[in-house]
Parts: structure tokens; C-alpha cells; sequence
């Protein structure tokens, strides 16, 4: 079974610092990996999607890059804003249907 | 924009009630899921459906049972409720090798 690890647990930054999230997965037969943010008590929003044949996503502030060799992926973040305080999780798809999820980094951003 | 609804926000329910727990999705996906999170344990999927009446056991199935009875809608039963089962409980739902889509989840307390 697919296992997806996030490291590390927790992280506080000061604004401003340009930050790197890092999700690991054992099996690199994926169909796509996908970042999402959890703000507390609430549900999960989906960030970024990188297909496999892919090797980098960007939105706005955020690029997602993947290496299915190494069975790595990260979430990159500039300019870091209090606003981005939030649980972070990736997840790999090795199916086409249900997700394995990471634990998550907390992510905290200091004014 | 996609959304997936929850019926519930917050839950309070005794211990050998029988729970449903709805969630209806906007977008005509073929997929729904439903996960539970619990600190320390991370998201674990309960069961999906990938298509009417059709579901499929996750990884922690014991307990509850689903029904999919219309494409958008996909109920979570807890049979018996127990203290064991006290979590938020997230509906979530996708096309195939697409982002997923959470609702803003379900907080249970059983008591």
C-alpha cells in the first residue's frame, strides 16, 4: 500500500521567508499528486494537481514540482504571508479514484 | 465553482443511535468519498463510490455503511453509533484522475 509521508510536522517561519514543504511516496506508479490546505475545523482545498507526466505546477505564490524517480514532491511558497498559516497535505493518486494522504505540515507564518 | 455540501456542521449523537450523514455534490462526478480525520492519524478513507448504487470498502469500513441511491448524493451510516466514532467525518468527491473536492465537514461527537 502506498505510503505518503510529510516532513516535517511543523514549521514556523518569520513573513516574508520563501519556504519548501516536502511529501514522500513508496510507490512511484502514480497517476497525478495533489497539494491541498486545511485551515482549522474546516475542510481541505485543493491547491495544486500535477499530472505524472508532468514535473511542476505553479499558482499565483505556490509551485508544486514532482520526481516519480525519487518518489518525491514539494511545495515551494514565496513571500510567505500570515494568511498562509494552515495545515498543508499531499496526496498521491494510484488509481484514478481515492487518494493517499500525507499527515500534513502545520505551517505557521509569523508577522 | 465546485461544491460539495455537508448537511451537518457539528453533530451530537448517543452511543447506539443509528447516524446518517449526507453530502451532495453540484458537478455530476462520477466519484464520492468519505474520509474521517483524526489528530495523529491523518485522513482515512471509510468507503466511496465510484457510480449510482456502487460502492467500494476503504480502509477503516467497519461500523458504517453508505448509500448512493442518485449520482449527487452520497449518505455515510453509522449502524450503532460508539464513543470510537467520535471524528470529523469529510465527504469529498472528484471526476476520474481529477482534483478533488472536499466539503467542509462533519464534526461528530458521540456521547
Amino acid at each position: 500500500k502506498q505510503e505518503v509521508t510529510q516532513i516535517p510536522a511543523a514549521l514556523s517561519v518569520p513573513e516574508g521567508e520563501n519556504l519548501v514543504l516536502n511529501c514522500s511516496f513508496t510507490d512511484s506508479a502514480i497517476y497525478n499528486l495533489q497539494w491541498f490546505r486545511q485551515d482549522p475545523g474546516k475542510g481541505l482545498t485543493s491547491l495544486l494537481l500535477i499530472q505524472s507526466s508532468q514535473r511542476e505546477q505553479t499558482s499565483g505564490r505556490l509551485n508544486a514540482s514532482l520526481d516519480k524517480s525519487s518518489g518525491r514532491s514539494t511545495l515551494y511558497i514565496a513571500a510567505s504571508q500570515p494568511g498562509d498559516s494552515a495545515t498543508y497535505l499531499c496526496a498521491s493518486d494510484n488509481s484514478g479514484y481515492a487518494l493517499n494522504f500525507g499527515k500534513g505540515t502545520s505551517l505557521l507564518v509569523t508577522p | 465553482d465546485v461544491k460539495v455540501t455537508q448537511s451537518s456542521r457539528y453533530l451530537v449523537k448517543r452511543t447506539g443511535e443509528k447516524v446518517f450523514l449526507e453530502c451532495v455534490q453540484d458537478m455530476d462526478h462520477e466519484n464520492m468519498f468519505w474520509y474521517r480525520q483524526d489528530p495523529g492519524l491523518g485522513l482515512r478513507l471509510i468507503y466511496f463510490s465510484y457510480d449510482v448504487k456502487m460502492k467500494e470498502k476503504g480502509d477503516i469500513p467497519e461500523g458504517y455503511s453508505v448509500s448512493r441511491e442518485k449520482k449527487e448524493r452520497f449518505s455515510l451510516i453509522l449502524e450503532s453509533a460508539s464513543t470510537n466514532q467520535t471524528s470529523m467525518y469529510l465527504c469529498a468527491s472528484r471526476p476520474i484522475n481529477e482534483k478533488l473536492f472536499f466539503g467542509s465537514g462533519t464534526q461528530l461527537s458521540v456521547l
